[in-house]
């Protein structure tokens, strides 16, 4: 098992340029989420899926769309890249155990937006 | 506002003693709390968590404790050893069927030989 991949690693836009960040599962997870990392703080969830089909806002949303047609994967679009949204963005996928849900993180996207 | 807090950025400890991590938070509804442990370049790995019908939660070298009155939990971890020089991250969630994360701002562990 891959896990959770996410592409590309690194990415420079400027400003106003839109672009996808892909992100994809191969443990048949029901849940996918995306956060972002900023220097000094924790990671913010943006959107997250429950779900194919099935997506909702988490704290950060703004400037992001996503969208969940397969298990598989739940890609990140920016429709008008600003400054602001330089950071780390960290896809996960999660199922419920016993004990809760198990999230795994992919290794991340490093976007840095001119 | 910070739900979840992280007030030591980092942490020095020698190999083979206790290191002691501390987590504050504020959202009473939390009812689900994390550690996960981050390296360079990669994304975080889920290390332990507890509920909160719970006080205590043992894996192997690692202990969280959770007390709720005082909103603080703890991650212990016994012996250190240099392999766990890295970032962790305490994170909580309420039990609203989805596990929405809040994450604290983490504490750079460094265990030296």
């Amino acid at each position: 098992n891959a896990g959770v991949t996410q592409t590309p690693k690194f990415q420079v836009l400027k400003t106003g340029q839109s672009m996808t960040l892909q992100c994809a599962q191969d443990m048949n997870h029901e849940y996918m989420s995306w956060y972002r990392q900023d220097p000094g703080m924790g990671l913010r969830l943006i959107h997250y899926s429950v779900g194919a089909g099935i997506t909702d806002q988490g704290e950060v949303p703004n400037g992001y769309n996503v969208s969940r047609s397969t298990t598989e994967d739940f890609p990140l679009r920016l429709l008008s890249a600003a400054p602001s949204q330089t950071s780390v963005y960290f896809c996960a996928s999660s199922y419920l155990t016993p004990g809760g849900y198990e999230q795994y993180f992919g290794p991340g996207t490093r976007l840095t937006v001119t | 506002d910070q739900q979840v807090k992280q007030n030591s950025p980092s942490l020095s400890v020698q190999e083979g003693r206790i290191s002691i991590l501390n987590c504050d938070y504020t959202n009473s509804m939390f009812d689900y709390f994390l550690w996960y442990k981050k390296y360079p370049a990669e994304g975080p790995t889920f290390l332990i968590s507890i509920s909160s019908i719970k006080d205590k939660n043992e894996d192997g070298r690692f202990t969280v404790f959770l007390n709720k009155s005082a909103k603080h939990l703890s991650l212990h971890i016994v012996p250190s050893q240099p392999g766990d020089s890295a970032v962790y991250f305490c994170a909580a969630s309420e039990n609203t069927g989805f596990q929405k994360l809040v994450f604290g701002t983490g504490t750079r562990l460094l265990v030296s030989p």
